[in-house]
């Protein structure tokens, strides 16, 4: 059974505020880890796939780390707008194939106050 | 390009009633996921095809849930009789055959509340 873990499990900050969140995930038999952001009523959007050790992407104002040797992975908003108000998930492949399903953590639900 | 497109975006039925949802995945994307969103948790896989073979259906609730995708293309879910435990989000996803590091594309979901 994979397990990913997420924290925390929701958030308020005010605008302009940095914040960060935590993905947690079985390190034996890593593959990839995904990173997607939900915002209410739409698609879930995928934000970042990750795949060795020691990685960081950026897209804008965010931007994900990937730590594979101890299980982690960390995404990171600079100076959060009203618009990151979103749930955010984690999610790593079950199997060692790129088409496997995806097992993903409960989410971080960010709001993001004006 | 167009994206995953489902249908309904939102159900609402009685217990012990059908219901179906369908899903378009992205042109070319030969794998194709059903994943159910219950409140408060992430996604889980129902069952995911490869063209038009369901490869992976282990999570499937077999009694009551059925699904195909019978041209490898468009695929349908259904639920018969739903019960109150079925009210979710159900999502569509689908990915290209690709090597390490590919992503799955989803769909709006289809929110089913079950009364």
């Amino acid at each position: 059974i994979l397990n990913v873990e997420q924290s925390p499990q929701s958030l308020h900050v005010q605008e302009g505020d940095s914040t960060n969140f935590t993905c947690s995930f079985p390190s034996s038999n890593f593959y990839a880890l995904h990173w997607y952001r939900w915002e209410t009523a739409k698609s879930p959007e995928a934000l970042f796939v990750m795949t060795l050790n020691g990685d960081e992407k950026k897209k804008g104002r965010i931007s994900a780390t990937l730590n594979t040797k101890e299980g982690y992975s960390y995404l990171y908003i600079k100076g959060s707008q009203p618009e990151d108000s979103a749930t955010y998930l984690c999610a790593a492949p079950k199997g060692d194939t790129g088409r496997r399903a995806l097992t993903f953590g409960s989410g971080t639900r960010l709001q993001v106050q004006p | 390009e167009a994206g995953v497109v489902q249908s309904p975006r939102y159900k609402i039925i009685e217990k012990k009633q059908p219901v179906a949802f369908w899903c378009n995945p992205i042109s070319g994307h030969n794998t194709l996921y059903w994943y159910r969103q219950n409140l408060g948790q992430g996604p889980e896989l129902l069952i995911r095809y490869e063209n038009e073979e369901a490869v992976d259906d282990s999570q499937l609730p077999k009694d009551r849930f059925s699904a195909e995708r019978l041209k490898g293309v468009d695929s349908t879910l259904k639920i018969q009789p739903a019960e109150l435990g079925d009210s979710a989000v159900y999502l569509c996803a689908s990915s290209p055959e690709r090597d390490r590091g590919y992503e799955q594309y989803f769909g709006p979901g289809t929110r089913l509340t079950v009364t």
